[in-house]
Formats: C-alpha cells, sequence, structure tokens
C-alpha cells in the first residue's frame, strides 16, 4: 500500500497568513493526489484534484504543485472559512490512501 | 443539485451486522463509480470500498477481509454498504462519494452515517 504522510499534523495561523501543507508518498504517484478540506462534523470537501487542478468553486487563493513523491498546498491569504483540517489523498493505485490530516488553527 | 443521502446506520452489537443506504439524486447515478470512506470519531480518513458503473470491478480495503460488501442498484439510485461480523474498530462515520471516473478523486460526499459497534 502507499503510505501518505503530511506535515505539519497541526499549525497555528492568522487570518491574512499563506500557508502550506506538505503531503509526500511512499512512491511515486505521478500527479494522482487529491486534497480536502473537512470542517467539525461535516463531510470533506475536494478542493484540489491531479495535484493543481482546482475543484470548481474553490477559491482561487488555494494552489497545488507537486508530482512523484513530494505535493504541497498553499492558501495565499488565510480566510475565516479557512480554517479546518486537510487531507491528502493518493488515487494512484489501490487501496485509495489519505494522509493523516493537518489541522489549520486560528492563531 | 448534487445530494447523496446515507442511512441506516446505528448501534450494533460486536459480531452482528448492518446494512448501509446511500440514496442519490442531481445526477446520472450510473454513469459514475461509487465509494464508501468511513472517519472513526476525531480520527483521519479511511477508504473502504470502490464499485464501478455497471458493478463490473470491486474493490475493498485489505482490512476488511471479507466482511464487508458493497453493492448498487442503478434503477434505484442506490449504494449499499452490507457489513458483516462487525467489530469495535469499525465503528466510524460512513460517508458515500461520488468518485470521479477516470482520476479517482471523490467530488461529492454525503453528510455521513455514525456505525456504533458495541456490547
Amino acid at each position: 500500500d502507499i503510505q501518505m504522510t503530511q506535515s505539519p499534523s497541526s499549525l497555528s495561523a492568522s487570518v491574512g497568513d499563506g500557508v502550506t501543507i506538505t503531503c509526500r508518498a511512499s512512491q511515486s504517484i505521478n500527479n494522482y493526489l487529491n486534497w480536502y478540506q473537512q470542517k467539525p462534523g461535516k463531510a470533506p470537501k475536494l478542493v484540489m484534484y491531479s495535484a493543481s487542478s482546482l475543484h470548481s468553486g474553490v477559491p482561487s487563493r488555494f494552489s497545488g504543485t507537486g508530482s512523484g513523491t513530494d505535493f504541497t498546498l498553499t492558501i495565499s491569504s488565510l480566510q475565516p472559512e479557512d480554517f479546518a483540517t486537510y487531507y491528502c489523498q493518493q488515487t494512484h493505485s489501490t487501496p485509495w490512501t489519505f494522509g493523516q490530516g493537518t489541522k489549520v488553527e486560528i492563531k | 443539485e448534487v445530494q447523496l443521502v446515507e442511512s441506516g446506520g446505528g448501534l450494533v452489537k460486536p459480531g452482528g451486522s448492518l446494512r448501509l443506504s446511500c440514496a442519490v439524486s442531481g445526477f446520472t447515478f450510473r454513469n459514475y463509480t461509487m465509494s464508501w470512506v468511513r472517519q472513526v470519531p476525531g480520527k483521519g480518513l479511511e477508504w473502504v470500498s470502490s464499485i464501478t458503473r455497471s458493478s463490473d470491478y470491486i474493490y475493498y480495503a485489505d482490512s476488511l477481509k471479507g466482511r464487508f460488501t458493497i453493492s448498487r442498484d442503478n434503477a434505484k439510485n442506490s449504494l449499499y454498504l452490507q457489513m458483516n461480523s462487525l467489530r469495535a474498530e469499525d465503528t466510524a462515520v460512513y460517508y458515500c462519494a461520488r468518485e470521479h471516473t477516470l482520476i479517482n478523486f471523490f467530488d461529492y460526499w454525503g453528510q455521513g452515517a455514525l456505525v456504533t459497534v458495541s456490547s
């Protein structure tokens, strides 16, 4: 199985800050990397797919980069609605696997 | 509007069975692979199973070891998850999700159904 490792596990930031979350795969997954946002008590929402493609309706302050084993999700200017937990997921090969999550908290 | 609504969750004793359903609307169900993803309360996401459009291909997480069965009824726009021999560690919120056919990301999710396995 492909292991996905996110860092950091949590971070504190202020509204307007830029933040970057990293996701590393245990083997090359090309660009089969997706990002989800989850708020407490809610279902996850797709943010980014294929490493760098923004899902419909997601603000352009979100961006993604990477290929192979190393990926990043960047939020250029945090807004109050962005405070949540973010998960990466590989869909290169089954079983589809997720990172452990990165909680973005308000400083 | 795309909607996925899970039902069938609840409290079940260890060793018991439960069947989850996911009713969908707002898109052509038969055109999409569908999946189940679970989340232990306070923990991360775990993919459970996926089923292709005509049920030709079915995939499971290895950890389930044949205890779970995914199925679908395209005439009823519904997805199912039959869970047998349930264990305490199966306690989780179970989400159904629509899976993109080629890239396999999950673009729409249900609200989740809580399954609690406890004596």
